[in-house]
């Protein structure tokens, strides 16, 4: 089972449109993160969160704008996508410590028209 | 900065038989950790393994193990009797140990291998 859920799985939208992406999980994990992956290629890490704060941006366009509301909650907000940002987002979740492994969920795949 | 490289962008294996997936990685740190992680097509990322760089013994789990080598900065990991269930895209990943600031969370993965397993 996955421990960490993202909604929805799938979504297209146009270039102009606004949609949000969400991620969830109840591990009372206080890191969360965004990756972006493209087919056959390792997740980008995007952003970092830590007890709710952000703690990495990875120089990603603010088109993309991240919110942590809570300690169980990550959303990605969407906003005048480019079509190079079709791609996988997955989100994933840690125990604070660089040992502590990241629990990745199933992500959303993510088309631009 | 730190980079993984995995040599191997495909192997195959049949079922049963063991099959090796390589990593090297650089770094200039003497602490991290190391992990192996499985992307099967239904995309969720798993964690198969995990090595501390201060221990020298290898880490197991089940049938998985690694080959950590750290003055060759070399982490391979060994699937014995290999499953159809273990197809998957296998990534090598990096990570400093106590990095905190704009370094805390990053993970530096390899490129990846595509592992087939024939029955």
């Amino acid at each position: 089972d996955t421990e960490v859920t993202q909604t929805p799985k799938h979504l297209v939208m146009g270039m102009t449109n606004k949609k949000s992406l969400k991620c969830e999980q109840h591990m009372g994990h206080r890191a969360m993160y965004w990756y972006k992956q493209k087919a056959k290629k390792p997740p980008e890490l995007m952003f970092v969160y830590s007890y709710e704060k952000l703690s990495i941006n990875e120089s990603v366009p603010s088109r993309f704008s991240p919110e942590c509301p809570n300690s169980s909650l990550l959303n990605l907000h969407l906003h005048a996508l480019q079509p190079e940002d079709s791609a996988l987002y997955l989100c994933a979740s840690s125990q604070m410590g660089s040992n502590q492994p990241q629990h990745f969920g199933d992500g959303t795949r993510l088309s631009i028209l | 900065a730190q980079t993984v490289t995995q040599s191997q962008p495909e192997m195959s294996v049949q079922e049963a038989e063991t099959v090796t997936l390589s990593c090297t990685y650089d770094t200039s740190e003497s602490d991290y950790y190391l992990f192996w992680y499985k992307q099967p097509p239904s995309r969720q990322m798993i964690l198969v393994i995990r090595q501390e760089a201060y221990k020298q013994q290898n880490a197991t789990e089940n049938r998985f193990s690694v080959n950590f080598q750290k003055a060759a900065k070399s982490f391979s990991l060994k699937i014995s009797d290999s499953q159809l269930g273990d197809a998957a895209m296998y990534f090598c990943a990096y990570r400093r140990a106590n990095a905190g600031g704009t370094s805390y969370g990053k993970l530096t993965f390899g490129q990846g291998t595509i592992l087939t397993v024939h029955p």
